[in-house]
């Protein structure tokens, strides 16, 4: 079984475009993160939920809106997609605290024409 | 505030011996280091905490050294396996993780 799957794997849209992506784990971990990396590997966090609660909320644009139904998932819904959103979104989970080791997700490919 | 590895980038042949450097700014807490290979999800090697421990991963290491707010990411008797890019992630005691640029390690045979 997948510890965190993300789905799609893939997506290509178009700009002006409203996208989702969704995570699940079956790690029974209380924290779930969403992670942007640009074409230059750089890896920055976005948001993270501690048990449904948001508890990190970078700088993002508020198109981006993260929702939390309940602990096991953490979907992305981004709104009104611009070129700049292309890059990899991983979704990651771990016990609560960040001083504990993150699991990701194997990433969605978002590209945006 | 992002740290700051170094190399960018080395190439090793398998055996060979590699030193990855992550700095920063600010006093840090907890240092991080992940793998991630190409096309895939970061993985995680191992988590050091304020206190100047070293730890060890197979025959990849680490310290951390609080006064000089660094860590490194060693790399002895290096294997194929090993090849990938390797991330620091630091945290200010503000429980937010923030993970540097990177750096590519290529092991050829």
């Amino acid at each position: 079984d997948t510890a965190v799957s993300q789905t799609p794997k893939y997506l290509v849209t178009q700009m002006g475009n409203d996208k989702s992506i969704k995570c699940e784990q079956n790690l029974g971990h209380d924290t779930m993160y969403w992670y942007k990396q640009d074409s230059k590997k750089f890896l920055k966090i976005m948001f993270s939920y501690n048990n449904k609660e948001l508890i990190i909320n970078e700088t993002v644009p508020n198109r981006f809106s993260p929702k939390s139904p309940d602990k096991a998932h953490l979907n992305l819904h981004i709104n009104s997609l611009e070129l700049g959103d292309s890059a990899v979104y991983f979704c990651a989970s771990s016990h609560p605290g960040v001083r504990e080791k993150l699991f990701f997700g194997s990433g969605t490919q978002l590209s945006v024409l | 505030q992002q740290p700051v590895q170094s190399p960018q980038a080395v190439i090793l042949r398998e055996g060979e011996d590699a030193v990855i450097n992550c700095s920063s700014s600010k006093a840090l807490y907890s240092v991080h280091w992940y793998r991630q290979k190409h096309g895939e999800a970061p993985v995680f090697l191992m988590i050091l905490l304020k206190g100047g421990e070293q730890k060890g991963h197979d025959k990849i290491s680490a310290s951390f050294n609080e006064k000089k707010q660094q860590s490194s990411l060693y790399l002895t008797a290096s294997q194929l396996s090993y090849s990938g890019t390797y991330f620091c992630g630091t945290e200010f005691n503000d429980y937010k993780l923030s993970f540097g640029a990177g750096t590519t390690v290529t092991v050829r045979a």
